[in-house]
């Protein structure tokens, strides 16, 4: 019944190696996005897709790829990873038009690189 | 852009106390503001919403906000406030331009007993 579902939700793992992070939801929403959340609870947001399409990519290093098989699916593929990639990674989900809904979050990916 | 600030990082009140948490909001037009609620270990859950009509606007778990457009402002209150209440609270500003919602740095509510 989870709205928006992320797995995993722990994933440690050592520096340079690749690692996805999978999300789906179930809501029949158009929109999807996914969030960084740092160690001081600063949330910023990384890539929003609408309809499988992307239309925000923050500044994020291009070792960061989203990728959008269709619209219940946001899935986030990370290469050689850092130690500041360390956070945790928040997906969520919205109608076509995020303003006056809100969005719906999934319960997040803590991740931590050693 | 738009953008949110939450002056105060943490606050601690007595479990049974009023609750007030401020949110200053910086947009051109009509902002739609939403305040969300993180407990530990857990995603960002949505407590109430504003985006037009009555600036004092009701939300889950007895918690209300009023918009006030001369002060930027849209701040959270609770009357009375109970131990699990402690969580950290977002204040967020989306536009209908985009899909881009920012978000403030947060306030950690701490309650004591």
């Amino acid at each position: 019944d989870t709205a928006v579902s992320q797995t995993p939700k722990y994933l440690v793992t050592q520096m340079g190696n690749d690692k996805s992070i999978k999300c789906e939801q179930n809501l029949g929403h158009d929109t999807m996005y996914w969030y960084k959340q740092d160690s001081k609870k600063f949330l910023k947001i990384m890539f929003s897709y609408n309809n499988k399409e992307l239309i925000i990519n923050e500044t994020v290093p291009n070792r960061f790829s989203p990728k959008s098989p269709d619209k219940a699916h946001l899935n986030l593929h990370i290469n050689s990873l850092e130690l500041g990639d360390s956070a945790v990674y928040f997906c969520a989900s919205s109608p076509r038009e995020a303003g006056p809904y809100g969005y719906t979050f999934g319960s997040g990916t803590r991740l931590t690189v050693v | 852009a738009q953008s949110v600030t939450q002056p105060d990082i943490h606050i601690t009140v007595s479990e049974g106390a009023s609750l007030e948490l401020r949110c200053n909001y910086s947009y051109g037009a009509t902002p739609y503001l939403f305040w969300y609620v993180q407990s530990p270990g857990q995603g960002l859950q949505l407590l109430l919403k504003y985006f037009s009509g009555d600036t004092l606007v009701q939300g889950i778990k007895g918690f209300e906000a009023e918009f006030k457009r001369s002060q930027s402002s849209f701040n959270l209150r609770k009357p009375s406030v109970h131990w699990s209440d402690a969580a950290e609270y977002f204040c967020a500003v989306g536009t209908s331009n985009n899909n881009d919602m920012r978000f403030g740095a947060g306030t950690r509510l701490t309650v004591k007993p």
